[in-house]
């Protein structure tokens, strides 16, 4: 149990354009899920963290206007990277989690983006 | 704030050999701990954690981790290495009142060789 999936895998687009990234949990309901992104050989940095219905908070740095999240279920979060620069290529990665204990978070397998 | 460091980005071992992949944290506050493992072409999977209690911990397939408050470190062993525990690992943490807010270290890639 408890599977999260991302949609699509991996991606390539022109620089300029706009990419969305689906991230599902197939078997339970999150009510919250989390956005990470991960460059080379890094650690996986918090994005921002959204909650089924409520606009999404994101961490310092992170351009709210520049990664659209919508949270519209309890099993589907979105982010769209508008006007992808190839400094936005990168691989994110989402987790979403039961109501509970810090230990209720479950990965998707992560979506790689590359612009060009 | 929470911050994590570990200090091996790879660690090449033989199987069959014991290995330690470390990990230190900085916090202001209490924490809970974890080491999650990235199988090659898959998601983050927890593999253990420190919540309270006993400070050693350990997983399903062998390896152990202790949490050492003194020197903020939750180093996680595994006395025989196998070829197919080859992934990358990484030490998080969280705050015990940070709404599930997960710090990663950079993760180390652990390779076993025949």
């Amino acid at each position: 149990g408890a599977v999260v999936s991302q949609h699509p895998s991996r991606v390539i687009c022109k620089s300029g354009t706009s990419v969305k990234i689906e991230c599902r949990s197939l078997d339970f309901q999150a009510t919250t899920m989390f956005w990470y992104r991960q460059f080379p050989k890094q650690s996986l940095m918090l994005m921002a963290t959204s909650n089924e219905g409520s606009k999404a908070t994101y961490e310092q740095g992170v351009e709210k206007d520049k990664f659209l999240i919508n949270h519209a279920s309890l099993t589907l979060s979105t982010l769209t990277v508008t006007s992808a620069h190839p400094e936005d290529s990168s691989f994110y990665i989402c987790s979403a989690s039961l109501p509970g204990g810090p230990d209720t978070q479950y990965f998707g397998p992560g979506t790689r983006l590359t612009v060009l | 704030a929470q911050s994590v460091t570990q200090l091996d980005s790879q660690v090449p071992v033989f199987e069959e050999a014991p290995v330690e992949l470390r990990c230190n944290y900085s916090s202001s506050v209490s924490v809970y701990l974890f080491w999650y493992v990235q199988y090659p072409n898959q998601g983050l999977q927890l593999l253990l954690k420190y919540l309270s209690g006993s400070t050693l911990v350990e997983s399903i397939n062998g390896f152990e981790a202790e949490f050492n408050k003194s020197q903020t470190s939750f180093h996680l062993r595994k006395p025989s290495v196998h070829i197919s525990d080859t992934a990358e690992y990484f030490c998080a943490v969280s705050s015990i009142q940070g709404a599930q807010k997960l710090v990663f270290g950079q993760g180390t890639r652990l390779t076993i060789n025949p």
